[in-house]
């Protein structure tokens, strides 16, 4: 069964400019989760996608959104971006329901450097 | 707000030694508490969480609601166990979602 997949691996970007990150949930999940891994900040929630819609987002600025689309694979948007937005970006899937619900599969993750 | 502490940044220990990784929570209600694990160059990945109270790799661990503490145990470090160890907190935060809170993470390094 093949895992999460992320895209690109790596994003280098300039102060100002727009970056979009792509996640690929696992065969069969809904539900899709960012999560953001600052140096010294550790791994933070940004958002949840399920069902193609917005259903939670975590403590970050608008500049931050995305969306799912009717495959269940997400995007991740970050506009005007900052200094501070250089992380490792990864995203996690996990069914809507069952058993399965609370175990979250993560991809390898995006870094996103911004200059 | 929930939070999830882990004191130790870096653990050291050698084979054959117990090892105990520590992780305390706040949160008010019951959440589900997970450990993850990062090897070297791979990826983030589910080592256990506390509803099915299995062993994994030779890891336990307990929830104490009392001490609101999930610590993480191996009576015999291998060298294997060498990783970043992140303990984490779920809870149904309305509309269903099972968003994650994790501690900032123990690395884990086991001594030949």
């Amino acid at each position: 069964e093949a895992g999460v997949t992320q895209s690109p691996t790596h994003l280098i970007k300039t102060r100002g400019q727009q970056a979009t990150l792509r996640c690929s949930p696992i065969s069969g999940h809904t539900s899709v989760y960012w999560y953001q891994q600052a140096l010294g900040l550790g791994l933070q929630f940004l958002l949840w996608y399920d069902e193609g819609e917005e259903r939670n987002r975590g403590n970050f600025p608008p500049r931050f959104s995305g969306r799912q689309f009717p495959n269940y694979s997400s995007e991740l948007n970050v506009n005007a971006l900052e200094l501070e937005d250089s992380a490792l970006y990864l995203c996690a899937s996990t069914p809507r329901w069952g058993a399965g619900v609370n175990e979250q599969f993560f991809g390898p993750g995006t870094r996103l450097t911004v200059l | 707000a929930q939070r999830v502490t882990q004191p130790e940044k870096l653990l050291s220990v050698f084979k054959g030694a117990p090892v105990e990784l520590k992780c305390n929570y706040s949160y008010s209600g019951s959440p589900e508490l997970f450990w993850y694990v990062q090897y070297s160059r791979q990826r983030l990945q589910l080592l256990l969480r506390h509803i099915s109270r299995e062993s994994i790799k030779g890891f336990t661990a307990d929830l104490n609601k009392g001490e609101t503490s999930f610590h993480l145990k191996k009576p015999f470090a291998q060298e294997e166990d060498s990783a970043m160890y992140y303990c984490a907190l779920s809870l149904n935060s309305g509309a269903g979602s099972y968003q994650l809170t994790f501690g900032k993470g123990t690395k884990l390094s086991v001594i030949p």
